[in-house]
């Protein structure tokens, strides 16, 4: 069975300072990881996936995740912090026995202070 | 182009009511799926269509919750006998119809239901 722990209920940085949010996960097979962000009452973006390929996923916004299968993680970062990217971060991950389930992590809530 | 749409945005409902939500897909997307977002529950799968295939149903919580999908295109959920604990952000998301773990899904903006 898959799963995904997020390491981190709460994150606060300042303005240009950077972000790292953390992902662990468990898969029976070779898994395909998401990261996604929920703005205040928005439906849930990508920003950016994993999916074999290169190992340093470069996404939307400045946003980058390393795959690494030796640690089981996922983390993603930001060099530096904007207000804009005040929100909340999911960890997600798909694998083929699960089908195209995505299960989800418990969520990264971001603050940025000025 | 379109994203996903979904209807209401918001409802309200008595308990023992049933309730009925709606999922517009992208265009051309065959793979559509539900989940619920919840307080205690966080971000859970409910269920999925692919194609003409029979939905795989596993995350339905009880045998109140049902959902059809009509001409390959829009899904409506059904919740029958509303109870609080169905209180929750029901998102719909669609993807490319080739079957891997890789795709995409791209997710509503949700509806959010209230039952008090």
């Amino acid at each position: 069975a898959q799963s995904v722990t997020q390491l981190d209920s709460h994150v606060s940085v300042s303005e240009g300072t950077p972000v790292l949010l953390r992902c662990n996960y468990s898969s029976s097979y070779s898994p395909s990881l998401f990261w996604y962000v929920q703005h205040p009452n928005k439906g849930l973006q990508l920003l950016l996936k994993y999916t074999s390929a290169a190992t340093l996923v470069k996404g939307i916004n400045g946003f980058e995740a390393e795959f690494k299968k030796s640690e089981t993680s996922f983390h993603l970062t930001k060099p530096s912090a904007h207000m804009s990217d005040a929100a909340e971060y999911f960890c997600v991950v798909s694998d083929q026995a699960a089908g195209n389930k995505l299960t989800f992590g418990g969520g990264t809530r971001v603050l940025v202070k000025p | 182009g379109a994203g996903v749409s979904q209807s209401p945005s918001n409802k309200v409902t008595e308990k023992g009511k049933d309730v009925e939500l709606r999922c517009d897909p992208i265009s051309g997307h065959t793979a559509l799926y539900w989940y619920r977002q919840s307080l205690g529950q966080g971000l859970e799968f409910l269920i999925y269509f692919q194609g003409n295939s029979a939905p795989d149903k596993s995350g339905l919580p009880s045998d109140r919750f049902s959902a059809e999908r009509t001409g390959g295109s829009v899904s409506t959920l059904t919740i029958q006998r509303t109870q609080q604990e169905d209180s929750a952000v029901y998102l719909c998301a669609s993807s490319r119809a080739s079957g891997r773990s890789t795709d995409t899904q791209y997710f509503g903006p949700g509806t959010r239901l209230t039952v008090l």
